[in-house]
């Protein structure tokens, strides 16, 4: 079966630092990977989305960047954190397989920026 | 053409009672529909989908309700529990291309 997984699953940084969040996806090949953001009681952001290694689109001007180095492995990445870059950071994954984009989350990385 | 408006934003629902949420999307394209149910401090999970070649698909207490027409689909929550409560997603998208999610509705069922 095919599992995500996410680390750290809480940090606190201060305003400044840099960042590297790492999502991991096991028992499939080739999966779509997505990066979201969650604002405390509101919707998902769709940060970035990768189809391969390698490949990323951004869906929003921001402080933060993604990158693929395998195709299991998506990561989130930002030199210099804002206090607004605080959020509920959520990885996701889809086969292609199906056609059609049903999506599994990781269980999240809690950033706070002090 | 890509949003999914949800409604209602917030819903209090008590033991045992029927709870219902809604959405609306624009782009008669889209041909899947699924809900997501997310606990405090957990990632969305996949609760329930739907293709809408059927009008009406239950899983349980839950079931989507769809309307090709009029643009909407529906999650009821049969007997709804306190461990129900939760925010719940619905999303929508057409063939290889990803999902537009709604803003979400938190679900407190009373006890």
């Amino acid at each position: 079966s095919q599992t995500i997984h996410q680390w750290p699953a809480t940090l606190v940084q201060p305003v400044g630092s840099p960042l590297s969040l790492e999502c991991t996806v096991e028992g499939t090949s080739n999966p779509n990977l997505y990066w979201y953001r969650q604002a405390a009681g509101r919707g998902l952001q769709l940060l970035f989305y990768s189809v391969g290694i390698g490949q990323i689109s951004s869906e929003v001007p921001q402080n933060l960047s993604a990158s693929r180095p395998q195709d299991r492995q998506f990561i989130l990445s930002s030199k210099k954190l804002l206090l607004s870059d605080s959020g509920f950071y959520l990885c996701a994954w889809s086969s292609r397989a199906g056609g059609f984009d049903e999506q599994f989350f990781g269980p999240g990385t809690r950033l706070t920026v002090l | 053409q890509q949003q999914v408006k949800q409604s209602p934003q917030s819903l209090i629902v008590q033991k045992g009672g029927i709870s219902i949420i809604n959405c609306a999307y624009e782009n008669t394209a889209f041909d899947y529909f699924p809900w997501y149910q997310q606990f405090p401090g957990k990632g969305p999970a996949l609760l329930i989908a739907i293709r809408p070649d059927v009008s009406e698909k239950k899983e349980g207490r839950f079931t989507i309700s769809f309307n090709k027409s009029a643009k909407q689909f529906s999650l009821h929550i049969m007997d709804s529990q306190p461990g129900d409560s939760a925010t719940y997603f619905c999303a929508a998208s057409k063939k290889l291309a990803r999902l537009t999610f709604g803003e979400g509705t938190q679900l407190t069922v009373n006890p």
